[in-house]
């Protein structure tokens, strides 16, 4: 079955613009969580969303958003860009609600992510 | 809070030789723990996991048991392949805690030469 599908895999903009990325789970999961990847900061988790709801946030600016349809696709929004959000996003789909012991480990399915450097 | 410390690497090996990269975690719930490994240009893929004390998860040669004691889940492959050159991360998951979202370590880039 395919992966979980990010779109665009690379891409430039200037400081101010906003950019936006696209993440298409594998079928039937339900949750969409995004990682931002830095050489400084490691793997940060930006937030997830479940069946349309935004779940879990981390500790990022407004500037950060995301939101997820009917059919499972999120898609997340940078806006007014700085050169500090020149970044790696790692998309993750999974099938579990997690929050329950007996649901066992959430496992995640990452994408091969979107490149964004901002000049 | 939720906290994961993995050795630093690089960490430069020779084909054949044994890997043991150390993770340690600090979690306020009963965690799952998971390894994450990230070859050049791609995402991450889940190696292994666990999600109870005593727990051994293995795969592809490599394995990891948690041990709440020490509250440590640390990878270990017994001969490594050149095609094991990666980043490896480390990561928990709060089972008690709504939601999917992991905690990562920062990383062990591990280095196999031929």
């Amino acid at each position: 079955k395919a992966g979980v599908t990010q779109t665009p895999r690379y891409l430039i903009k200037t400081r101010g613009q906003q950019v936006t990325l696209s993440c298409s789970p594998i079928s039937g999961h339900r949750s969409v969580s995004w990682y931002q990847q830095t050489p400084g900061q490691g793997l940060q988790f930006l937030f997830e969303y479940f069946s349309e709801t935004q779940r879990n946030k981390g500790n990022f600016p407004g500037r950060f958003s995301g939101r997820q349809f009917s059919n499972s696709r999120s898609e997340m929004n940078v806006s007014t860009l700085e050169l500090g959000d020149s970044a790696l996003y790692l998309c993750a789909s999974s099938t579990g609600t997690g929050g329950s012991l007996s649901s066992g480990a959430n496992v995640l399915t990452f994408g091969a992510g979107s490149r964004l450097t901002v000049l | 809070g939720n906290s994961v410390t993995q050795m630093e690497g690089p960490v430069t090996l020779s084909e054949e030789a044994f890997l043991t990269i150390n993770c340690t975690y600090t979690a306020t719930g009963y965690p799952s723990l998971f390894w994450y490994v990230q070859y050049p240009g791609e995402g991450l893929q889940l190696l292994l996991k666990a999600t109870k004390a005593d727990d051994k998860g293995s795969n592809k040669g490599f394995e990891a048991t948690y041990r709440k004691e020490t509250t440590s889940f640390h990878l270990e492959k017994g001969s490594v392949q050149v095609s094991d050159s990666a980043v490896y991360f480390c990561a928990l998951s709060d089972k008690a805690a709504a939601g999917n979202k992991l905690t990562f370590g920062g990383g062990t880039r591990v280095l196999v030469k031929p």
